[in-house]
């Protein structure tokens, strides 16, 4: 099992510019979550999917950013335009989830060390 | 936000026993009691998980109180690349589903 995984590792971008940010969750999971990471915030959500479909996205702080899921197995997280702000570890992860009050384990990538200048 | 509380940091001198306290008064009787790490530049790892039976893996040790409104996390040996950011977390339900929310966690640093 490769895990989740998400690209780029790093990116250094120019304010302004956009960014996507993407990831390949586990196969056969069918939740995926974005959060982002930050000194002064610690790990935030941004947005959540099951089944493909955008279920909660509260976390996501304004309209610059959005995110889709096309398919069960791949994900984007796009920031336009970025701002130095943005600035952050941004994590993907998944989970095969029952809704059923069963324990399952939600598994992390290695996340996206994302730096607008 | 999250319910569990966490004191934001502890040490543990290498060799001894790290044990790990988690607040989360107001848990459901159908939620779990998950903990996670992180260690620097990394995603966070799974380490246990339990309801209200303590449980025990290669990894660690999970003591739920009787009422399950705390619990302690115990690595038993630790070593120094214990030193990472542990998470307590309950689930938390939304529209059906189960979303884990993070809190701060507490900072653990294994010294020498």
């Amino acid at each position: 099992d490769a895990g989740v995984i998400q690209s780029p590792r790093h990116e250094v971008t120019e304010m302004g510019q956009e960014v996507t940010l993407r990831c390949k969750p586990i196969s056969g999971h069918n939740s995926l979550f974005w959060y982002r990471q930050t000194m002064m915030r610690g790990l935030e959500l941004l947005i959540y999917f099951n089944n493909n479909v955008p279920i909660d996205d509260s976390g996501m702080p304004e309209d610059r950013f959005s995110a889709k899921m096309p398919n069960a197995s791949f994900s984007t997280l796009k920031i336009q335009p970025s701002e130095p702000r943005d600035s952050a570890v941004y994590f993907c992860a998944s989970i095969l989830s029952h809704g059923t009050g069963a324990g399952n384990t939600i598994y992390f990538g290695e996340g996206s060390w994302l730096t607008v200048v | 936000d999250a319910k569990t509380t966490q004191p934001p940091s502890m040490d543990c001198a290498e060799g001894r026993a790290a044990n790990l306290p988690c607040n989360h008064s107001t848990i459901s009787g159908n939620e779990y009691v998950y903990w996670y790490r992180q260690i620097h530049s990394q995603g966070p790892q799974y380490i246990i998980h339990g309801l209200k039976n303590n449980e025990t893996n290669e990894m660690a040790s999970l003591i739920i109180t009787e009422d399950r409104k705390s619990s302690t996390l115990i690595l038993p040996h630790a070593t120094l690349r214990d030193t990472a950011v542990y998470y307590c977390i309950v689930r938390v339900a939304s529209g059906g589903s189960y979303i884990p929310t993070f809190g701060r966690g507490t900072s653990l640093i294994v010294h020498p």
